[in-house]
């Protein structure tokens, strides 16, 4: 079965430091992995999918199939990070039912 | 604010009544899927359609039904049967195989009064 870990629930930063949200998976075969945020207020939106290898507001995730992970970074924090973070993952052998992470609540301070 | 769109925002549901939240998406997807947000515990899928008229239980189906007529419909009925139905439901749709992500709706917020 496939399972998605994000070992902090609470994550809190000063306004221009680093940040690393962390995210293990567990899958034997080639997942494709996604970064959800929401917003207060918002809906839940993708943020990046491992496939596309793209930055979005600065936030960049790498896949490590050897440690299984895909961690999210970002340089620089700002205060409107501050949101519920979520990673997913997809995978044929699950009818491509994506199965979430529990979360990570980022909280940049000013 | 187009895309997928789920009524209503607020519900608020007797105990032992049967509830109906509604699904609308106009993107064209194959796929329709039921998850519920609580606290600490992220997002758990409900039920979910890859086609229409056909539908799959999801990891806590127990206590909810669902349907799949139209493509552009999903609605989510929570019974009776639910024994801790207030939550957040969101509703959520995608390609069949997802590999472009899921697209969300605004949630409903059910409330068992």
């Amino acid at each position: 079965a496939q399972r998605v870990t994000q070992p902090e629930k609470l994550l809190s930063v000063f306004k221009g430091a680093p940040v690393e949200l962390k995210c293990n998976y567990s899958y034997s075969g080639s997942p494709e992995l996604f970064w959800y945020v929401q917003y207060s207020r918002q809906r839940l939106q993708l943020l990046l999918r491992h496939i596309s290898r793209e930055s979005i507001k600065g936030f960049t995730a790498d896949l490590n199939k050897g440690e299984t992970s895909f961690h999210l970074k970002k340089p620089f924090a700002q205060e409107e990070d501050s949101a519920m973070y979520y990673c997913a993952l997809i995978s044929p052998g699950s009818n491509y039912k994506l199965t979430f992470g529990k979360g990570t609540l980022l909280t940049v301070n000013p | 604010d187009g895309g997928i769109t789920q009524s209503p925002k607020y519900l608020f549901r007797k105990e032992g009544q049967n509830v109906t939240l509604s699904c609308e998406q106009n993107l064209n997807h194959d796929a329709m899927y039921w998850y519920r947000q609580d606290p600490g515990q992220g997002l758990r899928l409900i039920y979910y359609s890859q086609i229409v008229n056909d539908f799959q239980k999801g990891d806590i189906a127990e206590g909810y039904s669902v349907s799949r007529e139209k493509k552009e419909s999903f609605p989510l009925t929570v019974t009776s049967a639910q024994k801790n139905p207030t939550a957040f439901y969101l509703c959520a749709s995608s390609t069949r195989q997802g590999s472009g992500g899921y697209t969300f709706g605004s949630g409903t917020r059910l409330t068992v009064v």
